[in-house]
């Protein structure tokens, strides 16, 4: 089974430019979960989608939105870039989004690394 | 305040060495504590999942372990390998915005 992928790999954006990055989750997985990682501030979850819902949000700002399409792939998109928004940007898959007391395993894509100069 | 607190930041051992890695949590409301093992460059990779009810669970060498009460986890990592030297990183599930508090990591080199 292809595990989850994201696109592109890499990529370098100007300070005021907007960005949208892709990622496809592992065949039968509904939930998809997007995390910024640096290495001052570690990873932090940004928001998660579940059958093209919304259902969890980070504490970001709202130049950082998402969205998932009926197959599942989502993608994310950060408006007006800065230049602290240089991170890892990871994404993860799961069956289904854990309710309280329950969870699902969470698969991650290898991230798209954005340089914003 | 919610936050995830993980110790040592960094550590080396030698190969074949046992080692144990920290995480304290004030995350609450709590639903889950994950260990994630995290190599350079890539993204990370499950290790172990625990809920509330759950004290000990292990994957191959890897062990954790949770303490509600105290709000404490333990990864213990038995007779390292090379291949161990990664970052592992604690995540606690809480809820809404808390839905995953993320560790700082710690790092760990094991040396041949």
């Amino acid at each position: 089974k292809a595990g989850v992928t994201q696109t592109p790999r890499y990529l370098i954006k100007t300070r005021g430019q907007q960005v949208t990055l892709s990622c496809s989750p592992i065949s039968g997985h509904r939930s998809v979960s997007w995390y910024q990682q640096t290495p001052g501030q570690g990873l932090q979850f940004l928001f998660e989608y579940f059958s093209e819902t919304q259902r969890n949000k980070g504490n970001f700002p709202g130049r950082f939105s998402g969205r998932q399409f009926s197959n599942s792939r989502s993608e994310m998109n950060v408006s007006t870039l800065e230049l602290g928004d240089s991170a890892l940007y990871l994404c993860a898959s799961s069956l289904a989004t854990g309710t309280s007391g329950g969870y699902y395993e969470q698969y991650f894509g290898p991230g798209t690394r954005l340089t914003v100069t | 305040k919610n936050q995830v607190e993980q110790s040592p930041q960094s550590l080396i051992i030698l190969e074949g060495k046992n080692c144990t890695l920290q995480c304290n949590y004030t995350v609450s409301p709590f639903s889950n504590l994950r260990w994630y093992k995290q190599d350079t460059g890539r993204g990370p990779v499950s290790l172990t999942i625990m809920t509330f009810s759950e004290n000990t669970k292990s994957n191959g060498r890897y062990t954790a372990t949770l303490d509600a009460d105290t709000k404490q986890s333990s990864l213990h990592i038995t007779a390292s390998q090379l291949s161990d030297s990664a970052s592992y990183i604690c995540v606690v599930s809480g809820g809404g915005t808390y839905k995953y508090i993320f560790g700082t990591g710690t790092r760990l080199k094991v040396l041949a």
